[in-house]
């Protein structure tokens, strides 16, 4: 049972956009920024949006990222075959831990 | 360019020890914090352990608490996890990934990942 609450699967055709949320705490979400990252089974993760909604360089603006209160959202636009993946979010608890989500599948149809 | 390499994967028996190492480079190493996280099979991405970039702060998830160590060395660039009583449930791919930011689990780049399975 993950600290951070994700829907298990999500899924939509090519172009549509595609919301996955990420519910926790006022100990994680509620005072801390939220990430989010892409994994491909088998290779590293990669860091889609840091800071609730902040795109490294290498993302494409399709990505966005949103926070409020100890709820976050990732949602991708324009979607696309190559994006079928597993999303995670995560962020810092005032535990002293880091925490993940138990991850999305998404499925492009 | 990043690169971030983990080795020290491996067989091992419930009970017993192994240690990991990350290999850094592309990046000045002494100036960010480092992270373990870790994958079972079948299962979503779990935060392990973070050290801050000088060695002087560290953290644990509960699961590793008391029997994992993080540890680094700066001169030689490179990240270490000691995992002691090794239990079935430590099995996992463990990725070793570089914080830059100084609080949070802002990781930017990531290695690809050392399979540990714990097995009698």
């Amino acid at each position: 049972q993950s600290v951070l609450t994700q829907p298990p699967s999500a899924s939509g055709t090519p172009g549509q956009r595609v919301t996955i949320s990420c519910s926790g705490s006022s100990s994680n979400i509620g005072s801390n920024t939220v990430n989010w990252y892409q994994h491909f089974p088998g290779t590293a993760p990669k860091l889609l949006i840091y800071n609730n909604n902040q795109r490294p360089s290498w993302v494409p603006d399709r990505f966005s990222g949103s926070k409020s209160g100890t709820s976050a959202s990732l949602a991708i636009s324009g979607l696309q075959s190559e994006d079928e993946a597993d999303y995670y979010c995560a962020t810092w608890d005032d535990s002293l831990n880091g925490v993940f989500g138990g991850g999305t599948k998404l499925t492009v149809l | 360019q990043v690169h971030l390499v983990e080795s020290g994967g491996g067989v091992v028996q419930p009970g017993r020890s192994l240690r990991l190492s990350c290999a850094a480079s592309g990046f000045s190493f002494n100036n960010y914090g480092m992270h373990w996280v870790r994958q079972a099979p079948g299962k979503g991405l779990q935060w392990v352990s973070l050290i801050s970039y000088d060695g002087s702060n560290k953290s644990y998830g509960d699961s590793v608490k008391g029997r994992f160590t993080i540890s680094r060395d700066n001169s030689k660039k490179t990240l270490y996890l000691e995992m002691n009583s090794l239990r079935p449930d430590d099995t996992a791919v463990y990725y070793c990934a570089k914080a830059f930011m100084v609080r949070g689990v802002s990781l930017d780049y990531w290695g690809q990942g050392t399979l540990v399975i714990v097995s009698s």
